[in-house]
Parts: C-alpha cells; structure tokens; sequence
C-alpha cells in the first residue's frame, strides 16, 4: 500500500529492553522524522533524516538510535527502554523541497514502558 | 525554542459557528502550517501560508499570518462534529531551518451537535 506506515503499532516492554520501532515510507521522499508526543508537550523531534545514511537529531534525541541504510525506512531503536519513554511515537516525511515541505505522518507506535 | 503556541489550549462551541484559533511564534520563517489530529491518529496538513502571504483560503479553512507579530490564525467556518479535533500550527526554521518543523502544543476543538 502507498504511504507510510509504522510497526508496531502498540508496544509494552520492561526497562531496560531494546526496543525497535519501523517507519516505512513508499513515496521516496528524502525526509523523515521521527517525533514523539507527549501531554502538555505536543510534538517534539527526536532524529531526522535528510537523505540515505544522512541524520541529525532533533530536539530530545538523548536515549535513541536512528539509521536510514535505504531511502524508504527509517528505525528507531530505543537501546535501553526507561519508563520517561513511555510515550506515542510518530514517523513523518516529506520531499526535498523546501518551498512546500508538507510532512505526511504515519498512524503512530504507542509504546509503554513497565 | 522556537516552539509555536496555540491559544486557547480547548475550546467548545455549536456545529454551525466558526472556530478560531491563533498561534504565536518566536523566530523568522519561511512558512506556517497547520495541521489536524483526531483521536487516536497521525497528524494530517491542512494549510501552509508562506511568510510572504496574509491570508489564504482552502475549502470553510481561512488562515491569516501577520510576520510583524509573529502570529497566524486559523479560522474554521460552519463547523461540523467532524471537525472535532486537535489542531496543530507548525512552522519551519526560516532561511537555515532545513526541513524541521516545529509543532506548538495545539488545540483541543470540541464541536457539539
């Protein structure tokens, strides 16, 4: 199916766990985010990626890892789950160009953390 | 931050009025966006007013955007239950921004029947 699309699309895990979460995007854009968002916070970025084996992080990166090895998938692996992680995840992406960068959102992870 | 903030954070009203919500911001742009979440689900765009634009139209949305103070708002005529969601602005770093966009907090529109 055409889009973007994110699994799991809910998780429990136990502190401490590795957690991975897919992104998976079918337009070839060359950006992709990932954001998390949390009451009274509303979205904030964690990583983003501007092409294949380019990223840079965002705003809360602190506790993630994110590699982007092809153009359309993008994880992101929490390598030791703490309980602050607890939190709705959703992957984004949008084109290479700037003058409308429109970012289309996938249905979110809701991962909880014991 | 350069992190947007909506105003009013809920806001109720009747199927058939208008809704309005504004959004501040703090550092130059190129563009401001808004964008849409129902429960449960991603974010969807609605609207982008580029930083040279007032006012633009698309279907009951009409946003307005004044530079000079740093705002932009979004005006939802004839509301429907449908419309029931939150609504997010979000806006790009300006001239060194890339392609990150910044969300403020949102939102909250209730319309009852």
């Amino acid at each position: 199916d055409a889009g973007i699309t994110q699994s799991p699309r809910y998780k429990i895990t136990e502190t401490g766990r590795q957690v991975t979460l897919m992104c998976h995007q079918t337009w070839s854009h060359s950006y992709m985010f990932w954001y998390r968002q949390d009451l009274g916070h509303g979205l904030r970025l964690i990583y983003y990626s501007a092409a294949a084996d380019i990223t840079d992080k965002g705003e809360v990166p602190d506790g993630y890892v994110v590699s982007r090895s092809k153009t359309e998938n993008f994880p992101l692996t929490l390598e030791s789950a703490t309980r602050s992680q607890t939190s709705v995840y959703f992957c984004a992406s949008s084109s290479r160009d700037r003058s409308y960068n429109e970012q289309f959102f996938g249905p979110g992870t809701r991962l909880t953390v014991l | 931050s350069q992190q947007g903030e909506e105003d009013p954070q809920a806001l109720s009203i009747q199927e058939g009025e208008n809704a309005t919500m504004n959004c501040s911001y703090k550092t130059s742009i190129n563009n401001l966006q808004w964008y849409r979440q129902n429960s449960g689900r991603g974010l969807v765009h609605l609207i982008l007013i580029r930083s040279n634009e007032r006012e633009k139209h698309s279907g009951r949305l009409r946003v307005t955007l004044d530079t000079s103070k740093k705002s932009s708002s979004l005006l939802i005529t004839a509301s429907r239950a449908a419309d029931t969601a939150s609504y997010f602005c979000a806006t790009d770093g300006g001239t060194g921004g890339g392609n990150k966009l910044t969300f403020g907090t949102g939102t909250q529109l209730k319309v009852e029947l």
